[in-house]
């Protein structure tokens, strides 16, 4: 199992608000260490949603906002498109020396 | 434009080794970390390897002893050589750029390894 916990799936109607949570542990999330967000939309490479908690990249919506707070941290999207719909991972970087990915979530929009 | 593209993915017998490469344009290499992220079918990402622009590398314990990453600076070109195959290997291999945040910024489009008999 991946070593941050996201639920397998969200969803949510056109124009409404959705969370996802990551939840790691006091060697990564709660180390300190930044927490990041990409979306996989099928059949394409991951792209970079969040990153630093909060910040978005250049041409990222600002229907997407990142938060992080002690051992968690979220992702939310306002105002859901169809286009949205897609698998979403949360990752950070561990004391291990390693980069860690939550299992993914999967949002359906309805 | 800053792009990676990823080749040498094919279809291997267990035991057997394959090298990867990723063509970088738009920035350098090694003045980067640069990591490989692979995804076995239907599943999540998992981290495989880094390295430092200062030449240090790391590698997930799962393919810790197996795999080997390296890049050419006249290149332009990171490279995962992959050893020892398993069928567990079987991935898209996805060469990212690491920005300082530690977050992956830039993506191939991926090359699949296929590890079977």
């Amino acid at each position: 199992q991946s070593v941050l916990t996201q639920p397998p799936s969200v969803s949510g109607a056109p124009g409404q608000r959705v969370t996802i949570s990551c939840t790691g542990s006091s060697s990564n999330i709660g180390a300190g260490y930044d927490v990041h967000w990409y979306q996989q939309l099928p059949g394409t490479a991951p792209k970079l949603l969040i990153y630093g908690n909060s910040n978005r990249p250049s041409g990222v919506p600002d229907r997407f906002s990142g938060s992080k707070s002690g051992t968690s941290a979220s992702l939310a999207i306002t105002g859901l498109q169809a286009e949205d719909e897609a698998d979403y991972y949360c990752q950070s970087y561990d004391s291990s020396l390693s980069w860690v990915f939550g299992g993914g979530t999967k949002l359906t929009v309805l | 434009e800053v792009q990676l593209v990823e080749s040498g993915g094919g279809l291997v017998q267990p035991g057997g080794s394959l090298r990867l490469s990723c063509a970088a344009s738009g920035f350098t290499v090694s003045s980067n970390y640069m990591s490989w992220v692979r995804q076995a079918p239907g599943k999540g990402l998992e981290w495989v390897s880094v390295i430092y622009s200062g030449g240090s590398t790391y590698y997930a314990d799962s393919v810790k002893g197996r795999f080997t990453i390296s890049r050419d600076n006249s290149k332009n070109t990171l490279y995962l050589q992959m050893n020892s195959l398993r069928a567990e290997d079987t991935a898209v291999y996805y060469c990212a750029r690491v920005l300082l945040h530690r977050a992956f910024d830039i993506w191939g489009q991926g090359t699949m390894v296929t590890v079977s008999s």
